[in-house]
């Protein structure tokens, strides 16, 4: 079946320094992922997304970069602020519904 | 504003009770979904629905139902036969079944006593 992955639960930056978080797919036909945002207590919210056809796509201080070679994805946040600190989703929208991975936890250290 | 709508925000529900949860949308938009979403860890789809008085399960439905009778609306109902409700469940949208991002609620925290 389908599953998405993100290789790390926790990441610890330095504010100012720029966040790399990662996420695995297993499902060759994907077509289109999205980067979730979730903070505490609150519903996840739509980041940037990135359809099969494109290798990288770039919004305000966030890059979305796809291999599709080794069904891998990254989301890349420039000079991290302490309002960053959430927990990241990706998704793989196909079929009707979006399928998530586990979530990385992002803590911006002062 | 356009948004998703959960109602109750906390609920507690004894042991052998069903309970629901309101989902209401403005956006417009065709496809409805519930997710569940337990601590730690992603979210898990429950039920969507892609259009008015049709649904489909989702990779957790036993133990839940829904109804879509109205295009803005899509109520959860978790019945005594869901043997762990203790969860966090987000309600979304999207514009329809294949295109553009989820739209989600605020959540509903349930929690048995």
């Amino acid at each position: 079946g389908e599953s998405v992955g993100l290789h790390l639960p926790t990441l610890s930056v330095q504010e100012g320094d720029n966040s790399i978080i990662n996420c695995a797919y297993s499902n060759s036909a994907s077509d289109y992922f999205i980067w979730y945002k979730q903070e505490s207590g609150k519903g996840p919210q739509f980041i940037i997304d990135i359809r099969s056809n494109m290798d990288k796509r770039q919004g305000q201080r966030v890059t979305v970069l796809l291999n599709k070679t080794v069904k891998h994805l990254s989301l890349q946040i420039a000079a991290t602020q302490p309002g960053d600190s959430a927990v990241y989703f990706c998704a793989e929208r196909g079929s009707g519904k979006s399928t998530f991975g586990d979530g990385t936890t992002l803590t911006v250290k002062p | 504003d356009g948004g998703i709508t959960q109602s109750p925000k906390y609920l507690f529900r004894k042991e052998g009770q069903n309970v629901t949860l309101s989902c209401e949308q403005n956006l417009n938009h065709d496809a409805m979904y519930w997710y569940r979403q337990d601590p730690g860890q992603g979210l898990r789809l429950i039920y969507y629905s892609q259009i008015v008085n049709d649904f489909q399960k989702g990779d957790i439905a036993e133990g839940y139902s829904v109804s879509r009778e109205k295009k803005e609306s899509f109520p959860l109902t978790v019945t005594s036969a869901q043997k762990n409700p203790t969860a966090f469940y987000l309600c979304a949208s999207s514009r329809d079944r294949s295109t553009g991002e989820l739209f989600f609620g605020e959540g509903s925290r349930l929690t048995v006593l």
